[in-house]
Order: structure tokens, then C-alpha cells, then sequence
């Protein structure tokens, strides 16, 4: 089965520091998406992707997040100044938007802001 | 109103055992709705779509109550490997928003 992959599966960061995490989504996918999950909480919704450009965002996704589709495979989250708040679990995932609607996601990306 | 509302539980319960699932929706213009099964620090994975005419799948059956704004998952014949935390997905327009999932504990 196809498959979205992430990387790093672990990234330690200082305070402050910039981190870009990665994502290549299933080739033929449409829809993107990054959401994140703070250990033993629930899975929160960051933003969609469609079309080279946002479609939505959730409160979260303050001006210290970017995304961006540099190429025609990758899909990359940036968080400018990082914050110890930003430790969590951050899952991509997409869709190719048919009515199947099936989010495929990535393993995830753990990030640890010290 | 939190957006898609789920009983954390945990439920624990019996091999064999069935167990029942509920989450609720505040967006009434919501279109598609899910279920997903995550296990400890892995990714969430479909477990079914969720139609308004129910719909079922081995062990697995699903009910849509629009007019309620209500999602239910039941799960017959408990097996260990049920085990997991359950998550209701809601859709509205480009978006998927996750309820707090349900943990259920299947003990031998």
C-alpha cells in the first residue's frame, strides 16, 4: 500500500531555534495536511493544503507556522521560533480527495523543544 | 460546545465482551464522518467510514443520527487486539477534526 512518509522521526530542538519538518504525501494525493498530538491529548488540526496554497487553518496555526510544497513531492511545516509548548507528535497526512475521503497518514514526527 | 465530543473512558472490559462508542458533532453542515483506531504513540488509522444508512464491517458497525448531530461505533466480540483508542473524525469543507478518542482496554 502506498504510503506517507515523514522526516526525522525524532527532532530535539532548543528554544527559539527554526525547525522544518518533512513530509512526502502519496503521489497521486491532492489534499494535504499537519496536524499535531501533545502527549496523551488529542489529535489537533493545523492546517490544509490544496492546490499550492492553504485552505484552512486552525487557531493554532499562528504566524510562527508556515507550510510549503517547494517541489512536486514534498510538504514541509516550518516553525520560525520555536517554543516549548511546540513539544509534541506532529502527524502529516493526505487525501486524494475522491469520495473515498481516506486520510492516509505519516508516522509522525516527534519534536522535543528544550 | 467542543466541535466532535467523545466519552474518554477508558472502557475496560471482557474478551468477547461488546462495547459501544459515542461522539457527538456541533457542525450541523458537517459531511462525512469516520472512524479511526490509533494505538499508543502510532499514527491513526481508518477503521470505517460512517454512513447515513449505518453500515457495518466484520465485528464493526457504525450509525450516523444527523438530525442528533451523533456518531456511534460498536464493536462485537471484543478481542485483545482490539485495544486501542478510538477517534471520531468530522469533516467540514477542507478540514478533518478529531475527538479526544476513547480508550478501550480488552482484558483476556
Amino acid at each position: 500500500e502506498p504510503e506517507v512518509t515523514q522526516t526525522p522521526s525524532h527532532q530535539v530542538t532548543q528554544m527559539g531555534q527554526e525547525v522544518i519538518l518533512r513530509c512526502v504525501p502519496i503521489s497521486n494525493h491532492l489534499y494535504f495536511y499537519w496536524y499535531r498530538q501533545i502527549l496523551g491529548q488529542k489529535v489537533e488540526f493545523l492546517v490544509s493544503f490544496y492546490n499550492n496554497e492553504i485552505s484552512e487553518k486552525s487557531e493554532i496555526f499562528d504566524d510562527q507556522f508556515s507550510v510549503e510544497r517547494p517541489d512536486g513531492s514534498n510538504f514541509t511545516l516550518k516553525i520560525r521560533s520555536t517554543k516549548l509548548e511546540d513539544s509534541a507528535m506532529y502527524f502529516c497526512a493526505s487525501t486524494d480527495g475522491d469520495t473515498d475521503e481516506k486520510l492516509f497518514f505519516g508516522s509522525g514526527t516527534q519534536l522535543s523543544v528544550l | 460546545r467542543k466541535e466532535v465530543e467523545q466519552d474518554p473512558g477508558p472502557f475496560n472490559v471482557p474478551e468477547g465482551a461488546t462495547v459501544a462508542f459515542n461522539c457527538t458533532y456541533s457542525n450541523s453542515a458537517s459531511q462525512s464522518f469516520f472512524w479511526y483506531r490509533q494505538d499508543c504513540r502510532k499514527e491513526p488509522k481508518l477503521l470505517m467510514s460512517v454512513y447515513s444508512s449505518g453500515n457495518e464491517d466484520g465485528r464493526f458497525t457504525a450509525q450516523l443520527n444527523r438530525a442528533s448531530q451523533y456518531i456511534s461505533l460498536l464493536i462485537r466480540d471484543s478481542k485483545l487486539s482490539d485495544s486501542a483508542t478510538y477517534l471520531c473524525v468530522v469533516r467540514n469543507n477542507n478540514d478533518m477534526r478529531f475527538g479526544a478518542g476513547t480508550r478501550l482496554t480488552v482484558k483476556p
